[in-house]
């Protein structure tokens, strides 16, 4: 069972240049999110998705497009990266409705410099 | 706003010792409330959840603790295990909002 699957796993990129997060889960969940952690502040929450074809943005939207055309598949783009974007990023996906439980992909580690 | 203030940000726990940490809420709306664990280079994963109709829930050595007229939930990991050394993460929900609000962290280590 695959569930939620990022790539890369790591990645450095030059300040200004853009580059796609992948994300996709194979468990025909509804809803998808992207988070962001770095240290001492737990996971804030970039973009998050309903369903294929909707979108809405979460707590730290900036610098980040989503988009949802189909239900697997959730990338993250960063349009130009910046040092401040440095961080870990998660992909997560849950069936939905009450007391559903989120399921995490491994993480990608992103450096800007 | 921090909506769920999670503490402490760290805990050291000896072996076969009780680990206890505390979150505290402010959105009366949050009817579901999970407890993720992280190992260093993985993803969050699901270990508890809790809603506020029972005061208590318990898996294995793994206890939720909740007081909702203090709007305040505890995890409590008895018999605490060097295999239990994580980041545990507490939040809130409310109703079909599959927006979770996280609390920022705890770090635990068990010491054989």
């Amino acid at each position: 069972n695959a569930g939620v699957t990022q790539t890369p796993k790591f990645q450095v990129l030059k300040t200004g240049q853009s580059m796609t997060l992948q994300c996709a889960q194979d468990m025909n969940h509804e809803y998808m999110s992207w988070y962001r952690q770095d240290p001492g502040m737990g996971l804030r929450l970039i973009h998050y998705s309903v369903g294929a074809g909707i979108t809405d943005q979460g707590e730290v939207p900036n610098g980040y497009n989503v988009s949802r055309s189909t239900t697997e598949d959730f990338p993250l783009r960063l349009l130009s990266a910046a040092p401040s974007q440095t961080s870990v990023y998660f992909c997560a996906s849950s069936q939905g409705g009450r007391e559903t439980e989120a399921f995490f992909g491994q993480g990608t580690r992103l450096t800007v410099v | 706003q921090q909506q769920v203030k999670q503490s402490p940000q760290s805990l050291i726990v000896q072996k076969g010792g009780i680990s206890i940490i505390n979150c505290a809420y402010e959105n009366t709306a949050f009817d579901y409330f999970p407890w993720y664990q992280q190992f260093p280079g993985k993803g969050p994963a699901l270990l508890i959840a809790i809603r506020p109709d029972v005061s208590e829930k318990k898996e294995g050595r793994f206890t939720i603790s909740f007081n909702k007229s203090a709007k305040q939930f505890s995890l409590h990991i008895m018999d605490s295990q060097p295999g239990d050394s994580a980041t545990y993460f507490c939040a809130g929900g409310a109703g079909n909002n599959r927006k979770l609000i996280w609390g920022l962290g705890t770090s635990l280590a068990v010491n054989p």
